[in-house]
Parts: structure tokens; sequence; C-alpha cells
């Protein structure tokens, strides 16, 4: 069974940067059929797309976030990582890491993997 | 592209409720729409994928469909159980680049 668990800390400073690395165990992360995504939920909203990578490194973001943020994947740890640069109070949020489908190579199922989410505080 | 949907829904034990999710510019029809529901505390789970295609596990009581005239994805819900009063998340996808809708709370009262 694929799991997948964040780590990182839960508290950020303003004008600081979050970093998450999320691993995958049970399963490999080379695929070419999956993403490995970031998805966010401040608290009471909705989810927010942060952006996705493939195993090969090609990373996809979203355009509201693209100036802040990177996705990173280390394939010998099986892992991959986010970093969020200058956050603000608006970056609070439980942060997801999940498994997307590439909906062109395989059936769309949605985020079939999440994490267990972690909740990151912006504050000083 | 945004998908768009109403902030809260209610409705009584077994009835029917629809939600509805409104894509802003592209076809609805040409990327799938997946529908979530989401338990407080919990991570969202899949009800629905592929526009209307349901997981194994999930009721028949789910089914979703989309409708091209008016660019839109709908879930709908029916013989509504208590259990089935959950947070509902739409989401599409253009080329690499996922978007979700902003989330409906579904009350059965």
């Amino acid at each position: 069974q694929l799991q997948l668990q964040e780590s990182g800390p839960g508290l950020v400073k303003p004008s600081e940067t979050l970093s998450l690395s999320c691993t995958v165990s049970g399963g490999s992360i080379s695929s070419s059929i999956y993403y490995w995504g970031w998805v966010r939920q401040p608290p009471g909203k909705g989810l927010e797309w942060i952006g996705s990578i493939y195993y090969s490194g090609s990373a996809y973001y979203n355009l509201s976030l693209k100036s802040r943020v990177t996705i990173s994947v280390d394939t010998s740890k099986n892992q991959f990582s986010l970093t969020l640069n200058s956050v603000t109070a608006a970056d609070t949020a439980v942060y997801y890491c999940a498994r997307l489908p590439d909906c062109s190579s395989t059936r769309c199922l949605g985020v079939d993997y999440w994490g267990q989410g972690t909740l990151v505080t912006v504050s000083s | 592209f945004m998908l768009t949907q109403p902030h809260s829904v209610s409705e009584s034990p077994g009835k029917t409720v629809t939600i509805s999710c409104t894509r802003s510019s592209g076809s609805i029809a040409s990327n799938y729409v997946q529908w979530y529901q989401q338990r407080p505390g919990s991570f969202p789970t899949t009800v629905i994928y592929e526009h209307n295609q349901r997981p194994s596990g999930v009721p028949y009581r789910f089914s979703g469909s989309i409708d091209s005239s008016s660019n839109s994805a709908s879930l709908t819900i029916s013989g509504l159980q208590t259990e089935d009063e959950a947070d509902y998340h739409c989401q599409s996808y253009d080329s690499s680049n996922w978007v979700f809708g902003g989330g409906t709370k579904l009350t059965v009262l």
C-alpha cells in the first residue's frame, strides 16, 4: 500500500522560507504516469493546487505562486520537496503531499493518494 | 481558468441535492472533472472521476455529469444520509496544471 508522509516545521516566521518534504513508501516515485504534487488548504477554506513534479524533474506550478515556489524530487530517497519563499500569514494552511495521475497517460482518477497533511502556521 | 462552486447547500435526509461547478474559460468537456468528499479533519477522497465514474466503494447514490451549455459539472447525491454531510470539491486541469473549486459545504438537516 502506497503511503505518503509530510515532514517539516509547523511554524515559520513571516518573510522566511517554508520547506516541506514528502517521503513515499510502499512504491516507487519513478513512475511515468503519475505526478507528485502539493496541495494546501487554509483553515476553513478550499483546496489549492501548488504544483506538481515528475520523477524526471519536470515541474509545473500554480501561476499565482510560481514566483515563490520550487518543487524538487530525489528519486534515490523516494522523496519530493516543497520550498515556498517570502511567506506571509496568507500561507498558513494544511499542506498535503499527493499523487496525481497524468490524465493524458492513464485513467484520470483524481488524487488517489494523500499524505495526512501538516499544518504550517506563519507567525512571528 | 477557475472553477466556481456554491459556498454551501443544505437538504433533508432522503432528498436529492445537486452541487454545481462552473468553469470560467475553456470547455468543461475538454478536461475531466473529479469530485472529492472531505470530512472534518481528514484528507479528501474521490467520489467521482472522469466526469461521471464512481470509484469502487462509492455508493450509487453519487453521480456526476457535465453540461456544455452552461459549461459546468454537477455532483448529485440522492437519498441523502446524515453521513453525506461534508465538504465537496470539484477539480479539473489544463495541460499539467490542476485547478480546484472553492468547495461546497453540504449540510444534511
